[in-house]
């Protein structure tokens, strides 16, 4: 079975900071990595993701995540934090190939990012 | 870029009446769609996955019979909460999949009085 694990619930930094927020995963072979964040009564936007290729992704608004295989990793980070990137973030995982064929995301819990001014 | 499109946003009705909600996808075909419930402060939890013309694939402990699902085209899936009562409450969201992408709706907030 596939997991996403965001170990902390809330990230606070202040704005001008470097945030990251942070995800590990559990997944059989090679895993498809996304990012999504979500703003309140609001679905999930899309922000980056990893299939393939350069481990250092880069994604809207000047997000990036870095794909860590030996980690099992797949944090997110932005160099300079603006307030309005305050929101809920998740980190999904699937599987390349999914025996059942319904290639299912899985979520992490999520993390609320707060960017004080 | 790829676009759903999720109807209505919100919708208050009383209980034991039905409500659909919808979802579209905009610029592309999807033959799957997934639903996904989300509690206050939760991450999502996957209700069904929904394949074009046939049967919807239902995660465990979710009520078939309850939530109806249909995928009459390549670009709607339906939802429809049967005989809605105060805990089915909560906030619904839909997502279509192409070239290893998902994207989501914007969500349905249901709320039963």
């Amino acid at each position: 079975a596939q997991s996403v694990a965001q170990p902390e619930d809330q990230v606070n930094v202040a704005e001008g900071n470097p945030l990251t927020v942070k995800c590990t995963y559990s997944v059989s072979g090679n895993p498809y990595l996304f990012w999504y964040v979500q703003y309140p009564n609001r679905g999930l936007q899309f922000l980056l993701k990893y299939i393939t290729g350069d481990n250092l992704v880069k994604g809207s608004y000047g997000f990036e995540a870095e794909f860590n295989k030996s980690q099992t990793s797949f944090h997110l980070k932005k160099p300079s934090a603006l307030v309005s990137d305050s929101a809920l973030y998740f980190c999904a995982v699937r599987a390349t190939f999914d025996g059942a064929g319904s290639y299912q995301l899985t979520f992490g819990k999520g993390t609320k990012l707060s960017v004080i001014p | 870029g790829a676009v759903v499109s999720q109807h209505p946003s919100w919708v208050i009705c009383k209980s034991g009446t039905s409500v659909k909600i919808e979802c579209r996808s905009l610029d592309f075909q999807a033959t799957t769609m997934f639903w996904y419930r989300q509690f206050p402060k939760q991450s999502l939890m996957l209700m069904a996955t929904s394949n074009e013309g046939s049967k919807a694939t239902y995660e465990q402990g979710v009520e078939k019979d309850k939530f109806l699902i249909n995928h009459a085209s390549l670009t709607l899936s339906t939802l429809t909460v049967t005989s809605a009562h105060p805990e089915d409450s909560s906030f619904y969201i839909c997502s279509a999949t192409e070239n290893y992408g998902y994207t989501f709706g914007s969500g349905t907030r249901l709320t039963v009085v």
